[in-house]
């Protein structure tokens, strides 16, 4: 079963816009992941966030957590037609075992 | 090289065979993992292991099996492929708890 589920599924902004994608998950978590896939290749890690921290900063990228809500948010600042990606998020259980991923947020920047 | 390499890239197999995907990487990481990826349902772990002597099932075990033949290597198998294990295949691997994961470049397995 999946614990982390996106929203949107899709999204599709101009060049220059900026980005929201959610998360939300079902059971505690001690962190939370965002990955990024370009078509039918491998996934590449962007950024994680531990359960006791509440926002992370990554060059354009800005992750928040909500513990309360059980919620996450990626936000892209300034985006470019080379974001096009899926966006995946994925939580770590609290035993540190494994990541769940959720099934993606497909973003497309049009130029 | 790349970090993480899976090998085949591609791979169309009949019902019934038996098939096995290697992975291997350079990180040193001692945790590896592998994936699959089906249009819809994001990642879903078949199998994990944490160093040699270490084997744990996932949520989607059945039908496959794993071997950790040394630090460095992790190969997953089909012991008798059937079509709906058609998907994209992904070994991954990680330092620990706190770190992201290293993925491979995925094995795209066809079953006919």
């Amino acid at each position: 079963s999946q614990q982390g589920e996106e929203d949107p599924q899709a999204l599709s902004i101009q060049e220059g816009e900026n980005a929201t994608m959610n998360c939300s998950y079902k059971t505690s978590i001690n962190n939370l992941q965002w990955y990024r896939q370009n078509s039918g290749r491998g996934l590449v890690h962007l950024i994680l966030i531990r359960s006791n921290e509440r926002e992370k900063h990554s060059g354009r990228l800005r992750v928040t957590l909500d513990t309360s809500k059980k919620s996450s948010s990626l936000l892209i600042t300034a985006s470019r037609a080379a974001d096009t990606a899926s966006y995946f998020c994925a939580t770590g259980e609290t035993s540190g075992s494994r990541l769940t991923f959720g099934e993606g947020t497909q973003l497309t920047v049009n130029p | 090289d790349a970090d993480v390499t899976q090998t085949p890239r591609n791979r169309i197999t009949k019902t019934g065979k038996r098939i096995m995907l290697e992975c291997s990487q350079t990180k040193g990481h001692d945790r590896m993992y592998w994936y699959r990826q089906d249009p819809g349902l994001g990642l879903r772990l078949i199998y994990y292991s944490f160093d040699v002597k270490d084997i744990n099932k996932g949520e989607i075990s059945d039908g496959y099996s794993v071997s950790r033949q040394a630090q460095a290597k992790f190969s997953l198998s089909l012991e008798s492929a059937i079509p709906n294990q058609t998907a994209l295949y992904f070994c991954a691997t990680s330092e620990g708890r706190y770190y992201g994961y290293t993925f491979g470049s995925g094995t795209r397995l066809t079953v006919v």
